[in-house]
């Protein structure tokens, strides 16, 4: 069936480090994938997403390309802030399906 | 408001007993989901409706949980006879026709159950 596979955390990094965190997957047919964040105190919240091969999903300065040879996802920030402190949760979604599988979330903490 | 209202926020109960989780979702959303999050795991996925169409089911763990959807809006999740393995945070999401279909869905903040 349909899983995710992500770095566990936590993460702690300082203010405008490079941030990297794995997502590899398991799927049958042609899934998407996608990067929700869950910030303290809020719901989930879809970051970004990709539909197909080859393509990259960016949002607020994340990014995150969707390698089919690699069955990977992995989200990238080139900078990070503070106010990026949060949990995110890599996810994927099979055609036709009526849910996402999600993985199980890691929690990044920047510091000033 | 605005988003995907849970309640209660958090709920402490006895071994045995039932309880009951709602979820408000965004109006006009006609599809609502029902996730589970126990510590150190991923969202499970508990249930889904999609306007009038049979919900589908297949993630519920046990006959002992059941949910409904009353006039499309509202859901009810019920856990009876509750097991200390039932403590987890229970998210409830929703999404249109069109938000749906790009993978986006609104959660709620979720309600937090400890079964002591």
């Amino acid at each position: 069936g349909n899983s995710v596979t992500q770095m566990e955390g936590p993460v702690t990094l300082s203010e405008e480090a490079f941030l990297t965190i794995n997502c590899t997957y398991t799927a049958t047919g042609y899934p998407s994938l996608f990067w929700y964040v869950q910030y303290p105190g809020e719901g989930l919240q879809l970051l970004l997403k990709a539909t197909k091969a080859d393509d990259k999903g960016s949002n607020k300065g994340f990014e995150a390309t969707y390698r089919k040879e690699t069955t990977s996802f992995h989200l990238e920030k080139g900078s990070v802030q503070v106010s990026d402190s949060a949990v995110y949760f890599c996810a994927l979604t099979g055609t036709g399906a009526n849910n996402l599988f999600f993985g199980t979330g890691t929690r990044l903490t920047v510091i000033p | 408001g605005a988003g995907v209202s849970q309640s209660p926020s958090n709920k402490v109960t006895e071994k045995g007993k039932d309880v009951e989780l709602r979820c408000d979702p965004i109006s006009g959303h006609t599809a609502l989901y029902w996730y589970r999050q126990s510590l150190g795991q991923g969202l499970e996925f508990l249930i889904y409706f999609q306007g009038n169409s049979a919900p589908d089911k297949s993630g519920l763990p046990s006959d002992r949980f059941s949910a409904e959807r009353t006039g499309g809006s509202v859901s009810t999740l019920t856990i009876q006879r509750t097991q200390q393995e039932d403590s987890a945070v229970y998210l409830c999401a929703s999404s249109s026709a069109r938000t749906g279909r790009n993978g986006e869905l609104f959660f709620g903040e979720g309600s937090r159950l400890t079964v002591l």
